[in-house]
């Protein structure tokens, strides 16, 4: 069953602590997106990777950093320096940065300060 | 900079009507259109996109969206809603920059079906 996996789906983090997001998927697509989601505020998009071992900064990269060691994989790591890190993190991918190509979402990690 | 207007942040139909979701568009250069559908607690799913050609562009669960360059507008629309259609709906543009790739969101309109 191809898609995109998401892990955990309730995630919770004291202040001071660096937590990981995964993002794991088997449609062999070269791209992959992390988007932060806020309420009223739609998608926000953090990084974006085009090929293995290439990322980039989206609108709202600061307080957060990607790896893309493997073409399936694309783990997101919150900072504590991110200030407000409390949001819904979807990871999307699709076959490629082409403009006609959609992309495909995994099912969102809920991420809460406590 | 490309970006997405969604000027309804609700809209509530009842159940067996017509159904719009409006989405307009400011970008440099062609747009691609996209829209997804969240339900809650849950990731996006793609519905149907606009590439090129036909202006009106059919996608899943009978919903159609109208491409009109003149308005630069994208807006989502069903002839006969269904209860089961309520949820968060998000328009998406890109375009063929290079430095423009990646999608742009709107802020999302929760349709709500009344049965």
């Amino acid at each position: 069953d191809g898609g995109i996996t998401q892990s955990p789906k309730y995630l919770f983090r004291k202040e001071g602590q660096n937590v990981t997001l995964s993002c794991e998927q088997n449609l062999n697509h070269d791209a992959m997106y992390w988007y932060r989601q806020d309420p009223g505020q739609g998608l926000r998009l953090i990084y974006y990777s085009q090929i293995v071992n290439d990322f980039q900064k989206g609108d709202i990269a600061e307080g957060y950093s990607v790896s893309r060691e493997k073409k399936e994989s694309f783990p997101l790591t919150v900072t504590s320096a991110q200030k407000n890190p409390t949001a819904f993190y979807l990871c999307a991918s699709s076959k490629a940065l082409g403009v006609n190509t959609e992309a495909f979402f995994g099912q969102g990690t809920r991420l809460t300060v406590v | 900079a490309q970006s997405v207007a969604q000027p309804e942040d609700q809209v509530n139909v009842a159940e067996g009507n017509p159904l719009t979701v409006k989405c307009t568009y400011s970008v440099s250069g062609n747009p691609y259109l996209f829209w997804y559908v969240q339900y809650p607690n849950r990731g996006l799913q793609f519905l149907l996109k606009y590439i090129t050609g036909d202006n009106l562009v059919k996608g899943s669960y009978g919903f159609e969206a109208e491409f009109n360059k003149s308005q630069t507008s994208f807006h989502l629309k069903k002839p006969s809603a269904l209860v089961s259609d309520s949820a968060l709906y998000f328009c998406a543009v890109r375009t063929g920059a290079s430095t423009a790739r990646q999608l742009t969101f709107g802020s999302g309109t929760q349709l709500t079906v009344l049965p």
